[in-house]
């Protein structure tokens, strides 16, 4: 049971351009979403955040939208560079039923962006 | 401020060892997390500690187990190595455990 998704497994942009990463969650309870950067070998790099009161966090080129109703997330990045390729994940934070949250991060399997020059 | 640390980078054992992963917080940080990464499942939890007591648990068997000292450090420990235990092995720390991770670099475990 997959509680957040990301259905395009890669994406592939040109530099200069916008790169949007989608992100689909089925849990209800979850309250806060993150956006994480990953290289191989490497421990994930926090992007940005977003809680649940809203609907758009930015921070320099990378922008967060939720979209609760639909229980959809992306990132924008504007623009691309080809430093920014690597494997990108989005997670979920918050409670299952009677379960408790502390900690605990619901990853999806990522999205692997290539910027190309 | 340093990152969080982790120790070693690299580990390669057999089938039915155990091993032991260390990791160093954030300092101020008082959560630490783990989390497990493989090809076929992704990145999974594993356990979250704070102020030393397991505050949440994710589905793995009682092999995987973990502990909190005093200072935030947090240890965790796999015994009776499976082959299926090879993954990047990852531990993320924050304030509480209530809002953003910020992860280690990983320690790469290779189950012979």
């Amino acid at each position: 049971d997959q509680q957040v998704k990301q259905n395009s497994p890669s994406l592939s942009v040109q530099e200069g351009r916008i790169s949007i990463l989608n992100c689909d969650y089925t849990n209800s309870m979850f309250d806060y979403f993150l956006w994480y950067k990953k290289y191989p070998a490497e421990g994930p790099t926090f992007l940005i955040s977003i809680s649940s009161i809203k609907d758009k966090n930015e921070d320099g080129r990378f922008t967060v939208f939720l979209n609760k109703s639909a229980k959809h997330l992306s990132l924008h990045i504007v623009p691309s560079q080809p430093g920014d390729s690597a494997v990108y994940f989005c997670a979920a934070k918050g409670a299952n039923a009677g379960g408790t949250s502390y900690g605990k991060l619901t990853f999806g399997q990522g999205t692997i962006l290539t910027v190309h020059p | 401020k340093a990152g969080v640390t982790q120790t070693p980078r690299y580990l390669i054992k057999t089938r039915g060892q155990q091993v032991t992963l260390s990791c160093s917080p954030i300092s101020g940080h008082r959560s630490v997390s783990w989390y497990q990464q493989t090809p076929g499942q992704g990145l999974q939890f594993l356990f979250e500690y704070f102020s030393e007591t397991q505050r949440n648990k994710g589905n793995f068997p009682g092999r995987f187990s973990g502990r909190q000292f005093s200072n935030s450090r947090s240890e965790m420990n796999v015994s009776t190595l499976e082959l299926g235990d090879s993954a990047l092995y990852l531990c993320a720390s924050s304030l509480l455990g209530v809002e953003t991770q910020y992860f280690g670099p990983g320690t790469r475990l290779l189950v012979l």
